[in-house]
């Protein structure tokens, strides 16, 4: 049984341009959850998610920030028009079900030049 | 003041010794976990507990509800436990949110 699996690993974006990064879910887990670590921060909560609903998404930045889960696919968090700040390490992790530990993935590292 | 605060913040200790790292949170929780991070690598959940005490190999996390303090214990200490250890508590259970709170972690280093 696979774990989290998220890709890419390492995303270098200039200002301006799109991010997109994926995680696919430990099998059998429809529970995702994204957390992003700023340089020298502690991990932050960001969304929650569940099979093609956001459950939470308190800790989304207002603007340039969105995620989804599909029926099919892995779940994508997207950064439109990145800036500097948004360089970072992002995390997902997944359980089976709300309330159950989570799993987390090896993360993806952004670079916006 | 942070929901969850760790001390200490930067570990340093000698082969074989053992280590405490304390986490200390003012909210209600439905759990706690302890995860580890090497530099530049990924998260790896070690426990989750909601109360009392858990061993795994050289590993042993408690926790206490009523004083809002959990304790990750390292026995006979190696260099490959050298990391970022950091507690995240879980907000109640029931809520529509299952989102963890973190605590800044603490950095050990572990010396030959």
């Amino acid at each position: 049984n696979a774990g989290v699996m998220q890709n890419p690993r390492h995303l270098v974006r200039r200002r301006g341009q799109e991010a997109r990064l994926r995680c696919s879910p430990m099998k059998g887990h429809s529970h995702v959850y994204w957390y992003r670590q700023l340089p020298e921060e502690g991990l932050k909560f960001m969304v929650y998610l569940q099979k093609e609903n956001i459950i939470d998404e308190s800790g989304m930045p207002k603007e340039r920030f969105s995620a989804e889960f599909p029926k099919e696919g892995p779940s994508i968090l997207r950064i439109q028009q990145v800036v500097r700040g948004d360089s970072a390490a992002y995390f997902c992790a997944s359980s089976p079900n709300q309330g159950d530990e989570q799993y987390f993935g090896p993360g993806t590292r952004l670079t916006v030049t | 003041k942070n929901e969850v605060e760790q001390s200490p913040q930067n570990l340093t200790a000698q082969e074989g010794e053992f280590i405490t790292i304390n986490c200390s949170y003012s909210v209600g929780i439905s759990a706690l976990h302890w995860l580890q991070q090497h530099p530049g690598g990924g998260i790896v959940s070690l426990f989750m507990l909601s109360s009392g005490k858990k061993k795994h190999g050289r590993l042993i996390a408690t926790i206490n509800i009523q004083e809002k303090h959990s304790s990750l214990h390292i026995t006979a200490s190696h260099p490959r436990d050298s990391a970022v250890y950091i507690c995240a508590v879980r907000s109640p259970y029931g809520g529509a949110t299952n989102k963890l709170i973190f605590g800044t972690g603490t950095l050990l280093a572990v010396q030959p």
